[in-house]
């Protein structure tokens, strides 16, 4: 099993709709990052959160540690919104990443 | 400073030969780490250093591969003997020291060895 796991795999949806990306983590972390990566794989930070939620225009992460969950959402998602989203997560104690093996979102205009 | 940059952003080579990558970190980052990424699949970790110190290895990290920062600045990743199971997204990210470690990643080297 994987220390980190992502939900759905792969999503298309409607230009408009409400996204929810899941990500599950069976391990001890300091932090959580989101990450978006377009074709080409160049990789871009979204979110670092330790607790709580962020907010960051039409994007939303949360995370609830004692139940070891995070949650990207999006909101009047747009076709530019199409990529991967990748949720890693920072290891207690070695500060080094471990990744999901993202979800493939795609938007329909 | 505009962020990490990596060079090559592409490599082909032949099976056998060997390849360098080089990653430049945003300059004031004192942690740089590389990670490899194959088709389809998340990032994995290969190493990081902290300054010029190389402070872990994976075990992904055969004995084909060495990366180096001499000088704690640009660090340089070298893969001998390439085989083809090499071929992947070589990913380089940089962060500062301390916490909260914050990384931030450049466009990535994608080899292809035929």
């Amino acid at each position: 099993k994987n220390e980190v796991e992502q939900s759905p795999q792969n999503l298309t949806a409607q230009e408009g709709e409400f996204i929810t990306i899941n990500c599950s983590y069976s391990v001890g972390i300091s932090a959580l990052h989101w990450l978006q990566q377009h074709p080409g794989g160049g990789i871009v930070s979204l979110f670092m959160l330790s607790s709580g939620k962020k907010k960051h225009g039409r994007l939303i992460a949360t995370i609830n540690i004692q139940e070891k969950h995070s949650s990207l959402h999006i909101t009047a998602s747009h076709p530019r919104d199409s990529a991967v989203y990748i949720c890693a997560v920072l290891n207690f104690g070695n500060e080094k990443l471990t990744f999901g093996t993202g979800t493939r979102l795609t938007i329909i205009p | 400073d505009t962020g990490v940059s990596q060079n090559p952003r592409h490599k082909i080579t032949k099976r056998g030969q060997n390849v360098t990558f080089r990653c430049d970190p945003i300059s004031e980052h004192n942690r740089l780490y590389w990670y490899r990424q194959t088709l389809g699949q998340g990032p994995e970790f290969l190493t990081y250093f902290q300054n010029e110190a190389q402070l872990e290895k994976s075990r992904l990290l055969s004995d084909r591969f060495s990366a180096e920062r001499p000088k704690g600045s640009f660090s340089t990743l070298e893969i001998q003997r390439t085989e083809q199971g090499d071929s992947a997204m070589y990913l380089c990210a940089s962060s500062l020291d301390p916490p909260p470690y914050e990384q931030y990643f450049g466009p990535g080297t994608r080899l292809t060895v035929t």
